[in-house]
């Protein structure tokens, strides 16, 4: 079946806008996850929805940064007044939960790039 | 703090030799530890889990308590295991993901 889908993949903005990524996960899969990945670095969590609300939000690094999935199926990553620091891939994986021994399932990602 | 490390940023072997990926974790809790594979141009992909206790591609991974480690391990390395290779550490209850930075392995024929 479709695996977890991400748009764009890439995407370049000027510093100072406003951007929003989007994960389509797998269906079915009630928990999501919003990852981080600079260059030569693991992902690093940021955001997790079990169905419509967020769970965990503890690694977003600022307020700048907000996510949504409001019918408990796509998700959107929005940044705000987007600084060349936030410059990654930003993953998004799904799971059939949060808790338990379930598999995460990873999309290929957008490299965001600020400029 | 909870953390996933892996001391090599890349690791060169030759086709047919042992390979041997090192991670390390700090975590206060039961762990439940995970290999994660990324190929070239793929997305990251499950290798293998310490729970399951089982061998995938001919990699194994065996979780050691004492010395807080989950090395992955293959006897004998094929061209089509270079890849880049991240140790993750799941915590809480929500299922995130802790990864360590990530080791390259580049299997020269």
């Amino acid at each position: 079946g479709a695996g977890v889908s991400q748009t764009p993949s890439n995407k370049v903005t000027e510093k100072g806008k406003y951007v929003e990524l989007r994960c389509d996960p797998i269906s079915g899969h009630t928990a999501l996850y919003w990852y981080r990945q600079s260059l030569g670095q693991g992902p690093e969590f940021l955001i997790y929805f079990q169905g419509t609300g967020a769970a965990d939000d503890s690694g977003l690094p600022n307020d700048r940064f907000f996510a949504v999935r409001p019918e408990g199926s796509v998700s959107t990553l929005k940044i705000q007044r987007t600084e060349r620091g936030d410059s990654a891939v930003y993953l998004c994986a799904s799971s059939l939960a949060g808790q338990g021994t379930y598999e995460q399932y990873f999309g290929p990602g957008t490299r965001l790039t600020v400029t | 703090a909870q953390r996933v490390t892996q001391p090599e940023k890349l690791l060169s072997v030759f086709k047919g030799a042992p390979v041997e990926l090192k991670c390390n974790y700090s975590y206060s809790g039961s762990p439940e530890l995970f290999w994660y594979v990324q190929y070239s141009r793929q997305r990251l992909q499950l290798l293998l889990r310490h729970i399951s206790r089982e061998s995938i591609k001919g990699f194994t991974a065996d979780l050691n308590k004492g010395e807080t480690s989950f090395h992955l391990k293959k006897p004998f390395a094929q061209e089509e295991d270079s890849a880049m290779y991240y140790c993750a550490l799941k915590f809480g209850n929500t299922g995130k993901l802790i990864f360590g930075q990530g080791t390259t392995l580049q299997v020269k024929p």
